[in-house]
């Protein structure tokens, strides 16, 4: 299995610019989670879906936040507009078995 | 309280030295237990899962302590190539029925020549 799959693997962008982020999971994993990585806050949960429902976004930090699962083997996060605040490194997650297996990240730089 | 705290070091210590780290969670209920390793600039990778009558993998030993609310990490004869961030992991149910995933903050080893 290739395992959980992101891209881009690096994404600069100007302030004010629509960010889009996508996640392949592992086929047959029923979670899917979204998390950001700065140095300052850690290892954040933004949302995470259930079979393709979301379950949880609470941790989604603004409305200018968005995701979607329109199936089991995709996932899209979003920002609009991004701001310099939201650079980061935002993974996904997917997991079976209470297991969670990562994906390698994309380093968001927000300019 | 935090849901689950961990000490985030550092820990520096020498090659061949047996370390320990030891995480806390708050929720009694909470049924998985799994320890993560975390490279600079990396993702999260599954190190191993914890139960309670312990288990090891190499120089690698967890165990969990469900009385106490604790699970611990040794390493034995550390290796400059153990240096990493280690994350403790717990996993439990929501009011929902959903599968609640909550990690520590994490533990910074480092392995000096």
């Amino acid at each position: 299995d290739a395992g959980v799959i992101q891209s881009p693997r690096h994404e600069v962008t100007e302030m004010g610019q629509e960010v889009t982020l996508r996640c392949k999971p592992i086929s047959g994993h029923d979670y899917l989670f979204w998390y950001r990585q700065t140095m300052m806050r850690g290892l954040e949960l933004l949302i995470y879906f259930n079979n393709n429902v979301p379950i949880d976004d609470s941790g989604m930090p603004e409305d200018r936040f968005s995701a979607k699962m329109p199936n089991a083997s995709f996932s899209t996060l979003k920002i609009q507009p991004s701001e310099p605040r939201d650079s980061a490194v935002y993974f996904c997650a997917s997991s079976l078995d209470r297991k969670l297996f990562f994906g390698s990240g994309t380093q968001l730089s927000v300019l | 309280r935090k849901e689950v705290e961990q000490d985030p070091g550092p820990f520096n210590v020498p090659e061949g030295a047996t370390v320990a780290f030891n995480c806390t969670y708050s929720n009694s209920a909470s049924q998985s237990f799994f320890w993560y390793r975390q490279d600079c600039r990396k993702e999260p990778k599954l190190l191993m899962s914890v139960y309670s009558s312990g288990n090891e993998d190499g120089r690698f030993t967890a165990q969990l302590n469900r009385a106490s609310q604790y699970i611990s990490l040794l390493i034995r004869d550390s290796k400059l190539s153990d240096s990493a961030t280690y994350l403790c992991v717990v996993n439990g149910r929501d009011s929902g029925g959903y599968q609640k995933v909550t990690f520590g903050t994490g533990t910074k080893l480092q392995v000096i020549p």
